[in-house]
């Protein structure tokens, strides 16, 4: 069965520090898909990125960064240098090469992040 | 960039209305969805569509029902609300496209009185 665990269901920093965001994940198929989204208040889930099961290399885009290890089923999410604008709910997901229509979400990590 | 467009931010309606909640996207993606959301349950999934006139039964689709007629515009229907359902509602498309990401629109709040 396919599951997205994300531990930490709010977590609070001051601006500037560095902060990750932990996501595990549990699946039987050898392919597939992880995606993590923000949420900031207005609503709307903004894709962030998406990573196949194929390429643990880590991602780095500005300020976020990514960490994926099939080794312990993880891919977490370190924002640096964090800015008032990063708070927001963050989703960790899972989709299934065998069932691509369908996206399994973790219950989302709220960050809050303090002037 | 992809446009996906809920017709309502924010709703109310009395219990036993028939409600319809409308999304539509603008880039032309076979695949649509219905989610809802609630504190402490994340991201439910209620209907998708793969394509017009087709649609799947999610994890919750008990209460409600859809309606692809058009490959852009997918509505979520209430047959008759209950208090429930008052939850936030996000509707997402994608290209059917291996494991593409699916892009949300920005939600309709629905209070159910």
């Amino acid at each position: 069965a396919q599951k997205v665990t994300q531990a930490q269901t709010e977590i609070s920093v001051v601006e500037k520090e560095d902060v990750t965001l932990d996501c595990v994940y549990e699946t039987r198929d050898t392919t597939y898909y992880l995606f993590w989204y923000k949420q900031p208040p207005s609503g709307e889930l903004v894709f962030l990125i998406r990573r196949n099961s194929f390429d643990e290399q880590n991602e780095i885009s500005g300020r976020y960064s990514w960490n994926f290890q099939k080794s312990t089923s993880s891919f977490n999410f370190t924002i640096t240098a964090s800015q008032v604008v990063d708070s927001a709910v963050y989703f960790c997901a899972l989709s299934e090469a065998n069932r691509d229509d369908k996206i399994i979400f973790g219950k989302g990590t709220r960050l809050h992040i303090l002037p | 960039d992809v446009k996906v467009t809920q017709s309502s931010r924010y709703l109310v309606k009395r219990t036993g209305e028939k409600v319809f909640l409308e999304c539509v996207q603008d880039m032309d993606h076979e695949n649509m969805f219905w989610y809802r959301q609630d504190p402490g349950l994340g991201l439910r999934l209620i209907y998708f569509s793969y394509d017009v006139k087709m649609k799947e039964k999610g994890d919750i689709p008990e209460g409600y029902s859809v309606s692809r007629e058009k490959k852009e515009r997918f509505s979520l229907i209430l047959e008759s609300a209950s208090t429930n359902q008052t939850s936030m509602y996000l509707c997402a498309s994608r290209v059917q496209v291996f494991n593409q990401p699916q892009h949300f629109g920005d939600g309709t709040r629905l209070s159910i009185l």
